[in-house]
C-alpha cells in the first residue's frame, strides 16, 4: 500500500483557494487516493478520490500528477467551517492507511 | 448523512472487564471497519468485515474481537480491557471494495 506524506499544517484565508498537497511516490497503478477530513472529534468526512483523472465534486477538486506521484486537493473558496485535519491515502479501501494528515486552519 | 450510529458514544470502565461496542447501519453495505484513534498515530484499522460473519483482522487486532451476525451490525469487543485500549473507536462503512467509507460519530472509551 503507498505510503503518503502530507504537511503537518496548513493556513489559509478565508475565501481563497486552499491547495493541500500530497505525496503518495510508492502508490501502485490500481490503487486510489482518497481524501477525507477530519473536524474535530467527528468521524472523518469522505471528500473525493481518484485514480488518474482530475477529479471534481461539489466539496473539492483533486489533480493528480502525470506519473500519480502526487496529488493536491483543491478547496476553491475556503471557508471556516473547513478548518479540520485532512488526509490523503493512497490504497485499497480494505487497509486504509490513515495518517497524521494536514492540519489546515482558515482564518479570517 | 450515510446512516451510522455507535453505541454507546461514551464508556468508562475499569481494567480487565469486558466491553462491547457496535456499529449499526441502515445502507445495506457490505463492508464495516472497525478503527481506533490515538494521538500521534492517526486512525488504524482493528478489524473489518467483508460480509455476514466474514472477518479479517487489520493492523492492530491483538486483544480486540469481531462479530457480524447480520448485515446491519457489526460489534467489537474488548475481552479484558486494558488502559493501553484507551481510544476514540470508529466505525465505517462502504459499498463495495476500494470504495468510499463512511464515518459514524465514534465512541470515546477510558479503561481505567
Amino acid at each position: 500500500d503507498a505510503k503518503t506524506t502530507q504537511p503537518t499544517s496548513m493556513d489559509c484565508a478565508e475565501g481563497r483557494a486552499a491547495n493541500l498537497p500530497c505525496n503518495h511516490s510508492t502508490i501502485s497503478g490500481n490503487e486510489y487516493v482518497y481524501w477525507y477530513r477530519q473536524i474535530h472529534s467527528q468521524g472523518p468526512q469522505y471528500i473525493i478520490h481518484g485514480l488518474k483523472n482530475n477529479e471534481t465534486n461539489e466539496m473539492a477538486s483533486l489533480i493528480i500528477t502525470e506519473d500519480r506521484k502526487s496529488s493536491t486537493l483543491i478547496l476553491p473558496h475556503a471557508t471556516l467551517r473547513d478548518t479540520a485535519v485532512y488526509y490523503c491515502i493512497g490504497g485499497n479501501n480494505n487497509d486504509m492507511r490513515f495518517g497524521a494528515g494536514t492540519r489546515l486552519t482558515v482564518k479570517p | 448523512d450515510a446512516g451510522i450510529t455507535q453505541s454507546p458514544r461514551h464508556k468508562v470502565t475499569e481494567t480487565g472487564t469486558p466491553v462491547t461496542l457496535r456499529c449499526h447501519q441502515t445502507e445495506n453495505h457490505r463492508y464495516m471497519y472497525w478503527y481506533r484513534q490515538d494521538p500521534g498515530h492517526g486512525l488504524r484499522l482493528i478489524h473489518y468485515s467483508y460480509g455476514v460473519k466474514d472477518t479479517d483482522k487489520g493492523e492492530v487486532s491483538d486483544g480486540y474481537s469481531v462479530s457480524r451476525s447480520k448485515t446491519e451490525d457489526f460489534l467489537l469487543t474488548l475481552e479484558s480491557a486494558t488502559s493501553s485500549q484507551t481510544s476514540v473507536y470508529f466505525c465505517a462503512i462502504s459499498e463495495r471494495h476500494q470504495e468510499t467509507q463512511y464515518f459514524g460519530p465514534g465512541t470515546r472509551l477510558l479503561v481505567l
